[in-house]
């Protein structure tokens, strides 16, 4: 079974910083979704990455994979309160199943 | 509006009742899934269909029963439940396995 483990779980910072949520995952894959929650809602999907090196960007969020290393990275710059809520990456595998991350917990600070 | 559609949003129910989840989407897909979403835990994906035949069981225990009657509409039917099976339980669709999908609001589910 594939796992997929992201860090950090909480993550708290301050209107203005930078910051990177990691996403790792143990066997090959090469298609990574990001997915944004916020507090009774839905899924929403941000972000689709399908190759090794796709980088992919929407406002202050910058999504990237790297296959042979077997990580995603969601990077957040120059937070703002918006963008405060649970950020889920997943991962497809070979049998076209989907498996989550537990998540991160973003809470930007004024 | 999500396009997936969840009802009830909120469900409580003693250990011996009988209830159902409805999930209705409304953009075309062919892949309906479920999904238990537990506290500090990662989704758990439950079942999967795919133009209305069931391709996945995640070794799901019998007193969860998917139905689905066509490609728009999907069912959870519950009976005896536990307390460890209370969890946000969301639907999502998508074009075909393995393609971006979209989630519906959920549904609280507590067991009494």
């Amino acid at each position: 079974e594939l796992k997929v483990e992201q860090n950090p779980l909480f993550l708290s910072m301050q209107e203005g910083k930078n910051y990177t949520i990691y996403c790792n995952y143990s066997t090959t894959s090469d298609r990574l979704y990001w997915y944004r929650q916020d507090p009774g809602k839905s899924l929403e999907s941000l972000f689709v990455l399908l190759s090794n090196g796709a980088v992919k960007q929407e406002g202050r969020l910058m999504a990237s994979l790297d296959t042979k290393a077997r990580l995603s990275t969601l990077h957040i710059t120059a937070a703002v309160h918006d963008l405060s809520a649970t950020y889920f990456c997943a991962v497809l595998d070979t049998g076209n199943q989907f498996y989550f991350g537990t998540g991160t917990s973003l809470t930007v600070i004024p | 509006e999500t396009g997936v559609t969840q009802t009830p949003r909120h469900l409580v129910m003693g250990m011996t009742n009988k209830k159902s989840l409805k999930c209705e989407q409304h953009l075309g897909h062919n892949a309906m899934y479920w999904y238990k979403q537990s506290a500090k835990k990662p989704l758990e994906l439950m079942f999967v269909y795919n133009f209305k035949e069931q391709t996945e069981n995640n070794s799901v225990p019998s007193r969860f029963s998917p139905e689905c009657p066509n490609s728009s509409h999907l069912f959870l039917h519950l009976h005896t439940l536990q307390p460890e099976d209370s969890a946000l339980y969301l639907c999502a669709s998508s074009r075909g396995p393995g393609q971006p999908q979209h989630f519906g609001d959920g549904t609280r589910l507590s067991i009494l």
